[in-house]
């Protein structure tokens, strides 16, 4: 299995500043993903961030208004840029190895844009 | 898209076994179907997958049809701590570099 460890766990913005969002495994892993889960809503992927290579990003998010950063195996950061409460949410990295057959998640981050 | 269909809420007493359906009619030969449930405020956590064979561990049973195009989570003693959100998933096996795509899952209640 795989830990994962996010921070922060929780916090509360005000519109138009940026947070960034931390995700440390405790293992090296090639593929890590992270998600957005709005209120009351399912998990949407956002991102698919591969070390060494610029992330991929699902329709609908963009790497100006959410950029990842990948520095090695362990490690990588969401920053959601220039929040308006609709980016209220919880985000979760995850990751998954070819070895697994299950994918770990974070304990997620509560974002919480006044 | 997610590939499967499944019943918004159902609600369960405690102590009870839990049957959570899922319909995956466009199933793929080489997919299997995943569980994974999410408690309040946590992360997606994996409970159980399988081919076509039913299949059981320590947290729950799997059973899938002879077509297998549905399937079915048995929770045989359903407790408190089991109340979350339940989602089937299809994917293909040793797929661990792809992520996972989320349909919106059944809401267990358990029911003391």
């Amino acid at each position: 299995s795989a830990v994962i460890s996010q921070k922060p766990s929780r916090d509360i913005c005000q519109r138009g500043t940026s947070l960034t969002i931390q995700c440390q495994v405790d293992s090296q892993v090639t593929m890590m993903f992270w998600y957005r889960q709005q209120p009351g809503q399912s998990l949407t992927l956002i991102a698919t961030a591969n070390q060494g290579s610029e992330a991929t990003y699902e329709s609908g998010f963009v790497i100006d208004k959410f950029p990842i950063s990948r520095p090695n195996l362990t490690f990588s950061t969401l920053t959601v840029s220039n929040m308006s409460p609709e980016d209220s949410s919880i985000y979760l990295c995850s990751l998954g190895t070819a070895a697994y057959n299950e994918q770990f998640f974070g304990p997620g981050t509560r974002l919480t844009v006044l | 898209d997610a590939k499967t269909t499944q019943p918004t809420s159902m609600d369960c007493a405690e102590g009870r076994a839990a049957n959570l359906p899922c319909n995956h009619s466009t199933i793929s030969g080489n997919e299997y179907v995943y569980w994974y449930r999410q408690i309040h405020s946590q992360g997606p956590q994996y409970i159980i997958h399988g081919l076509k064979n039913n299949e059981t561990n320590e947290m729950a049973s799997l059973i899938i049809t002879e077509d297998r195009k549905s399937s079915t989570l048995i929770l045989p003693h359903a407790t408190l701590r089991d109340t979350a959100v339940y989602y089937c998933i299809v994917r293909v096996a040793n797929s661990g570099n792809t992520p996972l795509v989320f349909g919106k899952g059944t809401r267990l209640s358990v029911i003391a």
